[in-house]
């Protein structure tokens, strides 16, 4: 059975740093890219970042470029998504998923249950 | 970046009904179209990509179409087990953005 598990969220205060992890199984976790996906408190779903199966390419959202990295261990089956310079904005349910294939370009078949990051003082 | 526009917004139709949603991208994405169902309090479920093709367990009142920039989502007999926000995505090209969501309810 393909399962993600996220964690690492928490409260932080603002310019803070938080590591979120998402550890996978029941599926070669190499073979597929894997996106962050995160949701605010009563709002839509973001896009945030990808990675590919190979972990050679990445991508992100405007609005975490340059302050977000996304990266994984394959030996681990785990994801990872570093938070810096977090702003209150950031304050959002962050889900980790699976893409279809191994490009960043697929669609996302299966979601975990999320981990919640707080940004407030 | 690429934009993606659902309408509407939200909306109330009531049990048996034929219910559409639209997404349009702000330029064309192929086919590279995926819709997504989430149940309130829910983790988002995939329902369709490649803007048309039923994800495996997705009962077949849901159906999708487009290709370019405009794509629709059908549920053909609207049940009171699809109240949920929909979102299209777009995963053409990086950012793999999501529309804003359609709230449907049953009236």
């Amino acid at each position: 059975e393909v399962q993600v598990l996220e964690s690492g969220g928490g409260l932080v205060q603002p310019g803070g740093s938080l590591r979120l992890s998402c550890a996978a199984s029941g599926f070669t976790f190499s073979r597929y890219a894997m996106s962050w996906v995160r949701q605010a408190p009563g709002k839509g779903l973001e896009w945030v970042s990808v990675i590919t199966g190979s972990g050679d390419n990445t991508f992100y959202a405007d609005s975490v470029k340059g302050r977000f990295t996304i990266s994984r261990d394959n030996s681990k089956n785990t994801l990872y998504l570093q938070m810096n310079s977090l702003r209150a904005e950031d304050t959002a349910l962050y889900y980790c998923a699976r893409g279809s294939n191994s490009f960043h370009n697929s669609e996302l078949d299966y979601w975990g249950q999320g981990t919640l990051v707080t940004v407030s003082s | 970046d690429i934009q993606m526009t659902q309408s509407p917004s939200s909306l109330s139709a009531s049990v048996g009904d034929r219910v559409t949603i639209t997404c349009r991208a702000s330029q064309g994405i192929s086919n590279y179209l995926a819709w997504y169902q989430q149940k309130p309090g829910k983790v988002p479920e995939l329902l369709i990509y490649a803007a048309s093709t039923l994800q495996s367990g997705v009962p077949s009142r849901f159906s999708g179409s487009g290709s370019g920039t405009d794509f629709t989502l059908t549920i053909s007999s609207l049940q009171p087990e699809d109240v949920a926000t929909y979102y299209c995505q777009n995963y053409n090209s990086a950012p793999e953005t999501f529309g804003q969501g359609t709230k449907v309810e049953i009236k």
